[in-house]
């Protein structure tokens, strides 16, 4: 079956860095997405890997191995706007997104 | 611009009850999504939709129709509401991808709506 794996929930302290992993299982491949999620509103884009590598946006990176079936989301300097949840999303070889659970991310003073 | 935009926000029904929650987005997009999101489970696909006049079943498509009369608009109603459909239903909105789904294109949500069937 396809499934898309990431933790439950992280805590971190303002100001630092936070990784934030997930690892996938696919029929086919062909993407993964990083959403970001404030309570009680819309899932709004971050990022997209389709090829090896770590892509940087400002403050947050976006990392993807194919070969291990893992993507990690990389937060520096971490505000307190940044408390949220993370929606991982893989593309299958149909093209339909299979979404994780979501992370819940703890930004702590 | 709005963007996508869903209505109502919130919203009891008993169970039994029919209702429709509508969608609106004014990107001009082709594709449109009705997904649900409950706790500890990913979002999963309730019907989509790769044009006007044509609809299509997702992966939790009983005991849901949909219909998008309009380009802008794509509408998800519940006939017979059950306990288990009490969740938050988002839609989206996405140009053309690839295999009739959005692909790699990024998906633009609306705010979410808040169904509770008692």
């Amino acid at each position: 079956g396809q499934n898309i794996d990431q933790p439950t929930e992280m805590t971190a302290t303002e100001g630092a860095i936070v990784q934030i992993n997930c690892t996938y299982q696919t029929s086919g491949f062909n993407g993964l997405f990083w959403y970001q999620q404030h309570a009680g509103e819309a899932p709004t884009f971050l990022s997209y890997n389709v090829l090896d590598g770590l892509e940087e946006k400002g403050r947050f990176s976006s990392f993807l191995s194919r070969s291990k079936g893992y993507s990690y989301l990389l937060l520096k300097e971490l505000q307190m706007k940044d408390s949220a949840s993370y929606l991982c999303a893989g593309v299958d070889s149909n093209y339909q997104l299979i979404w994780g659970a979501g992370t819940k991310l703890i930004i702590k003073p | 611009n709005a963007g996508v935009t869903q209505t109502p926000k919130f919203r009891v029904l008993k169970t039994g009850q029919s209702m429709t929650l509508l969608c609106a987005q004014d990107m001009n997009h082709e594709y449109m999504y009705w997904y649900r999101q409950d706790p500890g489970m990913g979002l999963r696909l309730i019907h989509y939709s790769v044009g006007e006049g044509t609809t299509a079943k997702g992966e939790v498509p009983d005991g849901y129709n949909v219909s998008r009369l309009k380009k802008q608009n794509f509408l998800l109603g519940l006939e017979s509401a059950a306990p288990s459909q009490t969740s938050v239903y988002f839609c989206a909105s996405s140009p053309p991808g690839q295999g009739g789904l959005s692909g790699a294109n990024v998906l633009t949500f609306g705010a979410g709506s808040r169904l509770t069937v008692l």
